[in-house]
């Protein structure tokens, strides 16, 4: 069963317009990474997140872990072509060797 | 220099074929994955090797079968390549936190 669930999971947007994309997970996140996937090309990570509440930001991409820790927001304001990819988030579960599972992933679009 | 390395990055082949796909990183990490992206871009974990020892095998049929030679190296072997196995396969290293840092990924097509 997917664990991690993205929405929306195809954006398209015009340049310079904010956008959020969502990640909610069934299971409390011990860890949760924003990764963006260039077409074509390997995946960057973005951003980590660990604690309830906690807000990360680099340079027009912020990214939210809910209290609860089971929910993520990555918001980009102002967006230019350059933004656009598939933006992944990954979980990290607790116990032993972890392993970090993957989103249904989101593909964004920013059109000039 | 490039950390997570994969070669080759395009792999054209038959069915029934056997191929390798080899992944080399150069960042001291103890652990490495394999990771399998299908046509709706969803990342699927197949393996995780910590320090030359298989840790997660996802369910994976052993037509897969990865090896490890020294902790810098994941390689991945399928055998009897299959249409289904087409995809973008990605090897992955992991740091502190679980940071991953992944390769540029191997486009397999299987005609």
């Amino acid at each position: 069963s997917q664990e991690l669930e993205q929405s929306p999971q195809s954006l398209i947007v015009q340049e310079g317009k904010n956008l959020t994309i969502n990640c909610t997970s069934s299971k409390t996140l011990y860890g949760l990474y924003w990764y963006k996937q260039k077409y074509g090309e390997g995946l960057i990570f973005l951003m980590m997140l660990q604690k309830g509440g906690e807000e990360k930001s680099h340079e027009k991409i912020t990214a939210k872990l809910d209290e609860k820790k089971q929910q993520s927001s990555l918001h980009i304001t102002a967006s230019q072509p350059s933004h656009a990819g598939i933006y992944l988030c990954g979980a990290g579960h607790s116990g032993g060797y972890q392993k970090v599972t993957f989103g249904t992933g989101t593909k964004l679009q920013v059109i000039p | 220099d490039t950390a997570v390395s994969q070669t080759p990055k395009y792999l054209v082949t038959q069915m029934g074929n056997d191929k390798s796909i080899k992944c080399e990183q150069n960042l001291g990490h103890d652990t490495m994955y394999w990771y399998k992206q299908d046509s709706k871009k969803f990342l699927k974990i197949m393996f995780s090797y910590n320090n030359k020892e298989l840790i997660i095998n996802e369910t994976v049929p052993n037509r897969f079968s990865p090896k490890s030679p020294d902790k810098a190296h994941l390689n991945l072997h399928i055998n009897s390549l299959e249409l289904g196995d087409s995809a973008v396969y990605f090897c992955a290293s992991e740091g502190a936190n679980e940071k991953l840092f992944f390769g540029s990924g191997t486009q397999l097509s299987v005609l």
